[in-house]
């Protein structure tokens, strides 16, 4: 079964420091699709970035980048120079294969960041 | 371009109360879906619709929620009767069929208190 793992409840960073989230998968597909999302305190999920499997670089958006180890099955957000916006709940997300004919999402746990002035 | 756009915000009900939430996705997006996210988790998926039609249902307690999204556009959520464990965010997404990353797109929630 499709599965994904955030072992990191909560996380503090420095203002303008970079920041690691975890995200480990777990899937037999070879086709499938990584997503992060953040989401503040208001409850909206905001869409951060994607890697697709076969992708053969890392992806970036501004200052969001994704450490993708397939081997590793990890899928890592790297937050550079932290803002103090960037204190909310973000998730990892995976499409499942099996999940309809437009593929549903399995999210993990997600983990808080907390952004120190 | 309007967001996905949910209603009411917040709603407080005593358990065995009836409950409904309305959901109008993105202008053009076939692809509707309804997640409940409980307290400390991440969202879980109960429906997925495409167009006017059910894709998966799997997740949905189909004893006491109901959906349904008539006209392929707008979509409602219905809990009857509401449990105490009922209580969470309930989160509208949409999602097109063309271009981009397929990622979908989420409205604000409507957090549901069942007391």
């Amino acid at each position: 079964a499709q599965k994904i793992t955030q072992t990191q409840p909560g996380m503090f960073v420095q203002e303008k420091e970079a920041v690691t989230l975890d995200c480990t998968y777990d899937t037999s597909d070879p086709s499938y699709g990584l997503f992060w999302y953040k989401q503040p305190s208001s409850g909206e999920m905001i869409f951060l970035i994607y890697q697709g499997s076969y992708d053969q670089q890392n992806a970036t958006e501004g200052r969001y980048s994704l450490n993708f180890q397939k081997a590793r099955k990890s899928a890592n957000l790297v937050i550079s120079a932290s803002q103090l916006g960037d204190s909310a709940m973000y998730f990892c997300a995976m499409r499942d294969p099996y999940g309809g004919s437009q593929g549903n999402l399995i999210f993990g746990k997600g983990t808080k960041l907390s952004v120190k002035p | 371009e309007a967001g996905v756009a949910q209603s009411p915000r917040y709603k407080i009900i005593e358990k065995r109360q009836s409950v409904a939430f309305w959901c109008n996705p993105i202008s053009g997006h076939a692809t509707l879906y309804w997640y409940q996210q409980i307290l400390g988790q991440g969202p879980k998926l109960l429906i997925q619709f495409q167009n006017n039609g059910v894709v998966d249902d799997s997740q949905l307690p189909k004893d006491r929620f109901s959906a349904e999204r008539l006209k392929g556009v707008d979509s409602t959520l219905k809990i009857q009767p509401a449990k105490l464990e009922d209580s969470a965010v309930y989160l509208c997404a949409s999602r097109g069929t063309s271009g981009g990353n397929n990622e979908q797109f989420f409205g604000p929630g409507t957090r549901l208190t069942v007391l």
